[in-house]
């Protein structure tokens, strides 16, 4: 199963909404990661988790709240978003967050639009 | 930090044509490469990847690429296009870490549209 999964597949949300976007995966790798995509854009990094451990924010604002409840396992806690945080938000995974095994495998992504 | 550069934007050939996108990269030290394409509404997947060894890297789908360490360059190339290679291409640079997590520089992407 090279498989990583999101949902949910369109979300629309509200500025004063709280919501939760998730990410799961059944390889046994330790590292996940998510991204934002805007259209005709490449991926940006947000978060990275390894080993169930914060390891990367890329100055994300607080209002994008991350969480790994276990090695399989990534949510993105949404809360007073800003309409132009509408963008495809991809989870991915990798056996390791560095070194060989650092092949990425991504997400269908979960497409967000905040109104 | 590294970067990375995809000079052509769009991309528009005919089936059979070969194809050669560009990428460079910016980074003195030790570097692993990656191809990924996002086919219309379908998710990012890995096309080729480079760690070590011998520099002309073979994927899946017949695509090629060759890392050129003295021109900072990872090209990919595929010799007949189809149409079904119609897609976004991304170049992406991840600098060779290990003992802390690091991350994924991806370029700007080609869109590669592939006519019949």
């Amino acid at each position: 199963d090279t498989e990583v999964t999101q949902t949910p597949k369109h979300l629309v949300m509200g500025m004063t909404n709280k919501k939760s976007l998730k990410c799961e995966q059944h390889m046994g790798h330790r590292a996940m990661y998510w991204y934002k995509q805007k259209a005709k854009k490449p991926p940006e990094l947000m978060f990275v988790y390894s080993y169930e451990k914060l390891s990367i924010n890329e100055s994300v604002p607080s209002r994008f709240s991350p969480e790994c409840p276990n090695s399989s396992l990534l949510n993105l806690h949404l809360h007073a978003l800003q309409p132009e945080d509408s963008a495809l938000y991809l989870c991915a995974s990798s056996l390791s967050s560095s070194g060989p095994s650092y092949e990425q495998y991504f997400g269908p992504g979960t497409r967000l639009t905040v109104t | 930090a590294q970067s990375v550069s995809q000079h052509n934007h769009h991309v528009i050939l005919s089936e059979a044509a070969s194809l050669e996108l560009g990428c460079n990269y910016s980074y003195g030290g030790t570097v692993n490469l990656f191809w990924y394409v996002q086919y219309p509404g379908q998710h990012l997947q890995l096309l080729l990847k480079y760690f070590s060894g011998d520099p002309l890297v073979k994927g899946i789908k017949g695509f090629e690429a060759e890392f050129i360490k003295s021109k900072f360059s990872f090209n990919l190339r595929k010799p007949s296009v189809q149409w079904s290679d119609t897609a976004e291409y991304f170049c992406a640079v991840n600098v060779g870490l290990t003992g802390t997590a690091s991350k994924l520089t991806f370029g700007t992407g080609t869109r590669l549209q592939v006519t019949l």
